[in-house]
C-alpha cells in the first residue's frame, strides 16, 4: 500500500517563526498536495505540485510557500507563522495520467499535522 | 464553479442498520469520484474510488455508485457497526483539483 508520511503529528510554534511541514510518499506519485482543514470550512487546497520543482497555487496560498526538490518529498513552509494558521494540515499524493492531474487515479492522504501557533 | 454537497450532515443510527449517504455535485464534467473516511483528529482514509467510466464500486460492506448525468453518488453501508462511526467525505476529481463535499458525520451506537 502506498504511504504518505507527514513528519509530525503535533506541532506548537510561536508567532513569527518559520515553520516547515514535511511530507514524503513512497509510491512514485507525480502529484502532491497540501490542504488545511478547519471546522466549518472543510478542506481547502493550499498548494499542489505535479512534478519536481513545479508548484501551483491552490485556493488559499497566502502566507505559505512550498518546495519540491525530490519527487517523493513535498514541503509546506510558513514563512512567518501567525495564529490564524493554527489548523490541521493534510498532505496527499496521486498518480497523474493524461494531460490533467489526477484524472486517472485516486488520492492518498497522510495522517495529518495539527499545528498550533501561539 | 463545482460545488459538492452531502446529505445528511449528521446521522445517528443503531447498530445493524443499512445506511445510505448521499453526495451531489453541480458539474457533471468530472473524472473520478472518491469516498473517504475521517476519524476525529486523523487523516483521510480512502474507501472507494469510482472512475468516470464506472457506475459503482464495492469493498466489503461498502458500495458506492456514480451517476454523472444526474450529478449524484451514493455510499451504501450494510449492517452498520459502532466502528463505522466517523465522518464520511466524498470528493470529485475534476480538471486539476480534488473538490470535497461538506461531509456526513455518522454515529453508530450499540
Amino acid at each position: 500500500d502506498v504511504k504518505v508520511t507527514q513528519s509530525s503529528r503535533y506541532l506548537v510554534k510561536r508567532t513569527g517563526e518559520k515553520v516547515f511541514l514535511e511530507c514524503v510518499q513512497d509510491m512514485d506519485h507525480e502529484n502532491m498536495f497540501w490542504y488545511r482543514q478547519d471546522p466549518g470550512l472543510g478542506l481547502r487546497l493550499i498548494y499542489f505540485s505535479y512534478d519536481v520543482k513545479m508548484k501551483e497555487k491552490g485556493d488559499i496560498p497566502e502566507g505559505y510557500s512550498v518546495s519540491r526538490e525530490k519527487k517523493e518529498r513535498f514541503s509546506l513552509i510558513l514563512e512567518s507563522a501567525s495564529t490564524n494558521q493554527t489548523s490541521m494540515y493534510l498532505c496527499a499524493s496521486s498518480y497523474r495520467s493524461g494531460t490533467g492531474i489526477s484524472n486517472g487515479g485516486g488520492y492518498t492522504f497522510g495522517s495529518g499535522t495539527r499545528l498550533t501557533v501561539v | 464553479k463545482q460545488e459538492v454537497t452531502q446529505i445528511p450532515a449528521a446521522l445517528s443510527v443503531p447498530e445493524g442498520e443499512n445506511l445510505v449517504l448521499n453526495c451531489s455535485f453541480t458539474d457533471s464534467a468530472i473524472y473520478n469520484l472518491q469516498w473517504f473516511r475521517q476519524d476525529p483528529g486523523k487523516g483521510l482514509t480512502s474507501l472507494l474510488l469510482i472512475q468516470s467510466s464506472q457506475r459503482e464500486q464495492t469493498s466489503g460492506r461498502l458500495n458506492a455508485s456514480l451517476d454523472k448525468s444526474s450529478g449524484r453518488s451514493t455510499l451504501y453501508i450494510a449492517a452498520s457497526q459502532p466502528g463505522d462511526s466517523a465522518t464520511y467525505l466524498c470528493a470529485v476529481i475534476a480538471a486539476d483539483k480534488l473538490i470535497f463535499g461538506t461531509g456526513t458525520r455518522l454515529q453508530v451506537f450499540p
